[in-house]
C-alpha cells in the first residue's frame, strides 16, 4: 500500500521568512496530494492540494510543487506570519482514493 | 453548525469498558473514516466506510468496530478499552470522483483510557 513519509517533524522559523515541508510517497498509482493544517484543538483542513497532472500550484503566500518522477512533494510558506503556527500534514490517495497520511510537522513561526 | 461533528469531544474511561464514539455528517458524503491521531505518528486509518453497506479495516483496526448507521452516521466502538487506546480520535467525510476528493474532519475526541 502506500506509504508517505514527511520532513522535517519539526520546523522553527522567523516571521517573514519562508518555511517548506517535504513528503515522499511510495505508490506510483497516487494521482492527488492533498496538505492539512491542524490549528490547536481542531480538526485537519485542506489548504492546498495538487493533482498529478499538474507540477506546482499556488494560492496567496503558499505553494505546492509536484515531481512524480522522483515521487516528492512540497509545501512552501512565504511570509510567515504567526497565525501560519500549526501541525502540517501532507497525504496522498492509494488506488481505492483513501488518503495516507504522513506524520505531520509541527511549525513554529517566532515574532 | 459543523459539516462533521463527534460526540463526545473528551472521554475519560476505564480500562475493560465499551466506548462508543459517534460521528454524524451534514456534507451528504457517502464516503466516512475514523482516524486515530498519536503524537509523531500523523493520521493512522482505523476503518472505512465507501457507503452504508459498506465497511473496510484500515491500518490499525485490531480493537475497534464500527457501524455505519446511515449515510450520515458513522461509530466508533472500542469493544473492551485498554490504555494504549488512549489517542485523539477524528471522523472524516469525502465524496469521490474528480473535484471531490476533499476530506472534511470532525473536531476530534479525546479519548483517555485508565
Amino acid at each position: 500500500g502506500e506509504n508517505v513519509e514527511q520532513h522535517p517533524s519539526t520546523l522553527s522559523v522567523q516571521e517573514g521568512d519562508s518555511a517548506v515541508i517535504k513528503c515522499t510517497y511510495s505508490d506510483s498509482a497516487s494521482n492527488y496530494f492533498p496538505w492539512y493544517k491542524q490549528e490547536l484543538g481542531k480538526g485537519p483542513q485542506l489548504i492546498i492540494d495538487i493533482r498529478s497532472n499538474v507540477g506546482e500550484k499556488k494560492d496567496q503566500r503558499i505553494a505546492v510543487t509536484l515531481n512524480k518522477t522522483a515521487k516528492h512533494f512540497s509545501l512552501h510558506i512565504t511570509e510567515t506570519q504567526p497565525e501560519d503556527s500549526a501541525v502540517y500534514f501532507c497525504a496522498a490517495t492509494d488506488s481505492w482514493g483513501k488518503l495516507q497520511f504522513g506524520a505531520g510537522t509541527q511549525v513554529v513561526v517566532t515574532p | 453548525d459543523a459539516d462533521v461533528t463527534q460526540t463526545p469531544r473528551n472521554r475519560i474511561t476505564k480500562t475493560g469498558k465499551r466506548i462508543m464514539l459517534e460521528c454524524s455528517q451534514t456534507k451528504g458524503h457517502d464516503r466516512m473514516y475514523w482516524y486515530r491521531q498519536d503524537p509523531g505518528l500523523g493520521l493512522r486509518l482505523i476503518y472505512y466506510s465507501f457507503d452504508v453497506k459498506d465497511i473496510n479495516k484500515g491500518e490499525i483496526s485490531d480493537g475497534y468496530s464500527v457501524s455505519r448507521q446511515a449515510q450520515a452516521k458513522f461509530s466508533l466502538s472500542l469493544e473492551s478499552a485498554i490504555p494504549n487506546q488512549t489517542a485523539l480520535y477524528f471522523c472524516a467525510t469525502s465524496g469521490h470522483g474528480q473535484g471531490n476528493t476533499e476530506a472534511f474532519f470532525g473536531q476530534g475526541t479525546r479519548l483517555t483510557v485508565v
